[in-house]
């Protein structure tokens, strides 16, 4: 089975611009979760879509936000970028809840400047 | 809160040695994970242990969990250089999975 893809893979922003990144989980995985990972914060749990319904939520501004697509794959949306967004977005998939075994892709590194 | 905290957060060893790293965590569980790391790249999962388990072992990985204490150690045993990187256990209730803040280990030739 291919393993959990993401895209872009390095992506340039500057502050005020929004951003899109993609995340095609493994087939068969009906779970996607996404994550922060900045060196200041370590690893922070975004949200978690199921059935193209988000099921779990973390601490985030309403200017991230995502969703899930009927087969699985799942985008984030960041709007109005700030320097505090440079970080690299994990997504990751699992079978059937976030609890089970995560998968993850490689990451899309954000810089924004 | 759900999250594990690991410790040492830094560890420094020779090729061949063992490593010993620890995770503690506050809330009930179902399940704990361990991952690595490798240095900007997603997680790997390692080993999953179950909350009425107290060992388990997946080649040179150890893991160990002992939930009256709510705590857990993975040991890598004859580590090689190509372990280094960074480890997170992530204790699993019954809602999102949460990260620690990971043990950064440097296996050194």
């Amino acid at each position: 089975k291919a393993g959990v893809t993401q895209t872009p893979r390095y992506l340039i922003k500057t502050r005020g611009q929004q951003v899109t990144l993609s995340c095609s989980p493994i087939s068969g995985h009906r779970s996607v979760s996404w994550y922060q990972q900045t060196p200041g914060q370590g690893l922070q749990f975004l949200f978690e879509y199921f059935s193209e319904t988000q099921r779990n939520k973390g601490n985030f501004p309403g200017r991230f936000s995502g969703r899930q697509f009927s087969n699985s794959r799942s985008e984030m949306n960041v709007s109005t970028l700030e320097l505090g967004d440079s970080a690299l977005y994990l997504c990751a998939s699992s079978l059937a809840v976030n609890t089970d075994t995560q998968y993850f892709g490689p990451g899309t590194r954000l810089t924004v400047l | 809160s759900q999250q594990g905290e690991e410790d040492p957060q830094a560890l420094s060893i020779q090729e061949g040695e063992n490593a010993t790293m620890n995770c503690s965590y506050k809330t009930s569980i179902n399940n704990l994970q361990w991952y690595r790391q490798n240095s900007g790249r997603g997680l790997v999962h390692l080993i999953l242990i179950r909350s009425n388990e107290r060992e388990k072992h997946s080649g040179r990985l150890r893991v160990t969990l002992d939930t009256s204490k709510k705590s857990s150690s993975l040991l890598i045993t004859a580590s090689r250089a190509a372990d280094t990187a960074s480890y997170f256990c992530a204790p699993v209730g019954f809602q999102k999975l949460v990260f620690g803040t990971g043990t950064r280990l440097l296996v050194s030739p």
